[in-house]
């Protein structure tokens, strides 16, 4: 069946640089996409999302890059924070009718300071 | 205020049991969601109802029963517990179906 996203894998950055973090989908009729971050013991929390007419949007920090050519998302992250240290999922909608999101494998991410 | 809020934050139970977990948002959003996340961090769409209506209805074994007394509430109710139930459970709502989802806190289960 379709998937989104990698096998988990980890990133680590030293606080203050920016943080890259990629989600490879294969769902082509997808129109929606939306990144959330987890924090241990929390429930996913929206950070940005983004639809299929556009390919970037910017958040406060974040940023969210959409190249539907290679079935490609990516979350940019600016000056990262010692509190920006979490599983992030990025997420598409394009199964189950468009009436849900599918969610990748998740990256963790941790910030040293 | 809690946008969405399930309770318990934790169960612990014995194999067998029958169990149940609540679900309530104050969004007044339309769709209401249970997905399951493994321990591999694998969140999984298991239900979802719309307007108390169930519209998605993922392969979960039938021991797992949605039920929606009304849109803002939707609760989960899980017979015979076995040990691979053992997960954390969030609940989860959107206004617009495949749309951004606001997520409980969990409930983490677990099947001894």
């Amino acid at each position: 069946g379709e998937s989104v996203g990698l096998h988990l894998p980890t990133l680590s950055v030293q606080e203050g640089d920016n943080s890259i973090i990629n989600c490879a989908y294969s769902n082509s009729a997808s129109d929606y996409f939306i990144w959330y971050k987890q924090e241990s013991g929390k429930g996913p929390q929206f950070i940005i999302d983004i639809r299929s007419n556009m390919d970037k949007r910017q958040g406060q920090r974040v940023t969210v890059l959409l190249n539907k050519t290679v079935k490609h998302l990516s979350l940019q992250i600016a000056a990262t924070q010692p509190g920006d240290s979490a599983v992030y999922f990025c997420a598409e909608n394009g199964n189950s009718g468009y009436s849900t999101l599918t969610f990748g494998k998740g990256t963790m991410l941790l910030v040293s300071p | 205020d809690t946008a969405v809020s399930q309770t318990p934050k934790y169960l612990v139970t014995q194999m067998g049991n029958d169990k149940s977990i609540k679900c309530e948002q104050n969004l007044g959003h339309d769709t209401m969601y249970w997905y399951k996340q493994d321990s591999k961090k694998f969140l999984k769409i298991m239900f979802s109802y719309n307007n108390k209506e169930l519209i998605i209805n993922e392969t979960v074994p039938n021991r797992f029963s949605p039920k929606s007394p009304d849109k803002a509430h939707l609760n989960l109710h899980i017979n015979s517990l076995e040990l691979g139930d053992s997960a954390v459970y969030f609940c989860a709502s959107s206004q617009d179906r495949g749309r951004k989802l606001f997520f409980g806190s969990g409930t983490q289960l677990s099947v001894l």
